[in-house]
């Protein structure tokens, strides 16, 4: 069954350094998100993706962050200068255009020193 | 704006017992609705979805949902819990807006404790 992927599983970083998450979605989906899940808080909105466009943004989605889809199989967000408050759990999701279920990755746990 | 509202925290059943998780919306259409398990470490897996339609919808690991939109509730419901169903429990609603992209809003969660 295929399934979204995240790499790295768990990134340790300095405040003010810049990281890259990384996503594989599945492959025929359309539609691209990123969330991110504050250790003992809910899952968040932050982005959505589709047609190489940015879609959909939430506030929490300032200038510190963007997302790409380089080529035909990944989707990344990158946070420019990380802050002690990015530090959560990221989640990469994708979805089919002819549906509205969202399948999530395993997720990424950022935490930024 | 919609809204999630999962109003227990922690919940706790002893194994074979049945089980039910609240989940009340606040949404102004017909909400998309849907209920995601997080094993420990884990992401999250979709256990089901309602769209239209019957409004007892059956998912995956024995777990069902019914939709009462008197109640603005989607409530979770498993008739008899497995050691293995010891999980964190969210319930969502996708956003309608002025795109197609239907972002999902996520309550903040029920913690399930399984006892033997």
């Amino acid at each position: 069954e295929p399934e979204v992927t995240q790499t790295p599983s768990h990134q340790v970083t300095q405040m003010g350094q810049e990281v890259i998450l990384r996503c594989v979605p599945i492959s025929n989906h359309l539609y691209f998100y990123w969330y991110r899940q504050i250790l003992g808080q809910k899952v968040e909105f932050l982005v959505s993706f589709y047609n190489n466009e940015i879609s959909e943004k939430s506030e929490i989605f300032d200038d510190q962050f963007s997302v790409e889809r380089p080529d035909g199989s990944n989707f990344t967000l990158k946070i420019r200068s990380t802050k002690l408050e990015d530090s959560a759990m990221y989640f990469c999701a994708s979805r089919w255009g002819g549906s509205y279920e969202q399948y999530f990755g395993p997720g990424t746990r950022l935490t930024v020193t | 704006a919609q809204s999630v509202t999962q109003p227990d925290i922690h919940i706790t059943v002893s194994e074979g017992a049945s089980l039910e998780l609240r989940c009340n919306y606040s949404y102004g259409a017909t909400p998309y609705l849907f209920w995601y398990v997080q094993s420990p470490g884990q992401g999250l897996q979709l256990l089901l979805k309602y769209f239209s339609g019957d409004t007892l919808v059956q998912g995956i690991k024995g777990f069902e949902a019914e939709f009462k939109r008197s109640q603005s509730s989607f409530n979770l419901r498993k008739p008899s819990v497995h050691w293995s169903d010891a999980a964190e429990y969210f319930c969502a609603v996708a956003q309608i807006s002025s795109g197609s992209a239907r972002q999902l809003t996520f309550g903040s969660g029920t913690q399930l404790t399984v006892l033997p």
